[in-house]
């Protein structure tokens, strides 16, 4: 079986530029959870999904991130206007049931310059 | 709030040496979820174990053991025999019920461990 599939693994762009990342969790999960690693701020969750309806976004740093669920096998998290600081790896993760572990996708490594 | 701690920031040992990660948490509920994640320098999250709040029997895996102890909120990790394979890093994470307690979802990651070691 296929594991969870981000694209694009990486992505360079610049100041002001709107990013885009996709995700597709494993079939038959029902939670889809964004997060974020850098340096300095760790592992960091973003936004999580339970069939399609986000349940906490409090980890959205700000309203330039913006992240949707239109169907059960994709999901996007968008950055406009991107900035240096969001540069890192954005990790899409999906899982059965919340308590159950969570699948990590590879990451997409996004550098804003 | 949740908090997850790992105080050991990097451990260097040598092959086929025992090492243990220490993980605390906090937590106020009663009901929670533990886990430890692998980080391998390619850069993918691996999932290791998953220990719910109910349950503290300890847990063996080949070389892996992981001790459980709500009485000191502790979690902590053991490798026996390391490898060279084994240096990555180490996660521990909790997970806590959501405000309408609907849900665990939310996993709180510690700042994880940088295992190195050495042949």
């Amino acid at each position: 079986d296929a594991g969870v599939i981000q694209s694009p693994r990486h992505e360079v762009t610049e100041m002001g530029q709107e990013v885009t990342l996709r995700c597709k969790p494993i079939s038959g999960h029902d939670y889809l959870f964004w997060y974020r690693q850098t340096m300095m701020r760790g592992l960091e969750l973003l936004i999580y999904f339970n069939n399609n309806v986000p349940i906490d976004d409090s980890g959205m740093p700000e309203d330039r991130f913006s992240a949707k669920m239109p169907n059960a096998s994709f999901s996007t998290l968008k950055i406009q206007p991107s900035e240096p600081r969001d540069s890192a790896v954005y990790f899409c993760a999906s899982s059965f049931r919340g308590f159950n572990e969570q699948f990590f996708g590879p990451g997409t490594r996004l550098t804003v310059l | 709030a949740q908090k997850v701690t790992q105080a050991q920031t990097e451990i260097s040992v040598v092959e086929k040496e025992d090492v243990t990660l220490d993980c605390v948490y906090e937590t106020r509920d009663t009901t929670y979820y533990l886990f430890w994640y692998k980080q391998p320098p390619s850069g993918e999250l691996v999932f290791l174990i998953r220990r719910n709040s109910f349950d503290e029997q300890n847990e063996i895996s080949g070389r892996y053991s992981w001790n459980f102890q709500k009485s000191t909120s502790s979690f902590n990790f053991t490798i026996t025999a390391s490898q060279v394979v084994d240096s990555a890093v180490y996660f521990c994470a909790l997970s806590e019920a959501n405000a309408g307690g609907t849900s665990y979802g939310k996993l709180t990651f510690g700042q994880g461990t940088i295992l190195t070691v050495h042949p």
